[in-house]
């Protein structure tokens, strides 16, 4: 299974557009990488996946490099409300998907 | 039924005692994963279903931790013996096994303390 590291924590103020980056340097050509989002005491919530170029959904944006070793998250205009922890998940879908430690985003007034 | 449903939602246990957790998945879901989360940290990893199918149970942290899906619909997840090391947020989802994403939806998770 491909390894992640992101940034254990960031800061960002309301209204700016936030980029969340996770390297994942031993990727596998079948592996699809996927972004999550956690709030205290609930479970993780899907946000995007992606398998390469971009991805674009109604609450963010997936970058995926031509050699897929890194991928960036986007949130675009950052709310209070995003301050959550955000995992990146790199595996081959319908199979099993490993949670690292996460990037910890608060969002500030 | 409208979203994955865990049960207990707490449970308190003396160490040594079995535990057993109970995760019924949305109901057209053939995947099914257990994640151990400790407090602070992101999920772990412990096993998953296709059906009734277990491909991978690696991430059981030991011979004490065990699951089931018989059925390929409700599983259960069993520590016997539990130790204080195993109180943890426990949390279940699922996903369909095709689609456009293998999106998992998570459960309210089974909060368990190991006095």
């Amino acid at each position: 299974l491909a390894k992640t590291t992101q940034p254990i924590s960031m800061d960002s103020y309301e209204g700016q557009e936030v980029n969340i980056t996770c390297s994942h340097n031993n990727i596998a050509t079948n592996d699809y990488i996927t972004w999550y989002q956690q709030f205290p005491s609930q479970g993780p919530r899907f946000i995007i996946q992606g398998y390469k170029t971009k991805v674009t959904n109604e609450v963010a944006s997936l970058f995926i490099p031509a050699d897929r070793k890194s991928s960036t998250l986007s949130l675009p205009r950052v709310s209070l409300s995003d301050t959550a922890v955000y995992y990146c998940l790199v595996g081959e879908p319908y199979n099993d998907m490993r949670f690292g430690a996460g990037t910890r985003l608060t969002v500030k007034p | 039924g409208a979203g994955v449903s865990q049960s207990p939602r707490y449970k308190v246990t003396k160490r040594g005692q079995d535990v057993t957790l109970r995760c019924d998945p949305i109901s057209s879901h053939a995947t099914l994963y257990w994640y151990q989360q400790a407090l602070g940290q992101g999920p772990e990893f412990l096993t998953y279903f296709n059906y009734e199918a277990q491909p991978d149970k690696s991430g059981l942290p030991s011979d004490r931790f065990s699951a089931e899906r018989p059925e390929g619909s409700i599983s259960t997840l069993t520590i016997q013996r539990t130790e204080q090391r195993d109180s943890a947020m426990y949390r279940c989802a699922s996903s369909l096994a095709k689609g456009p994403t293998n999106e998992q939806f998570f459960g309210p998770g089974t909060r368990l303390t190991v006095l």
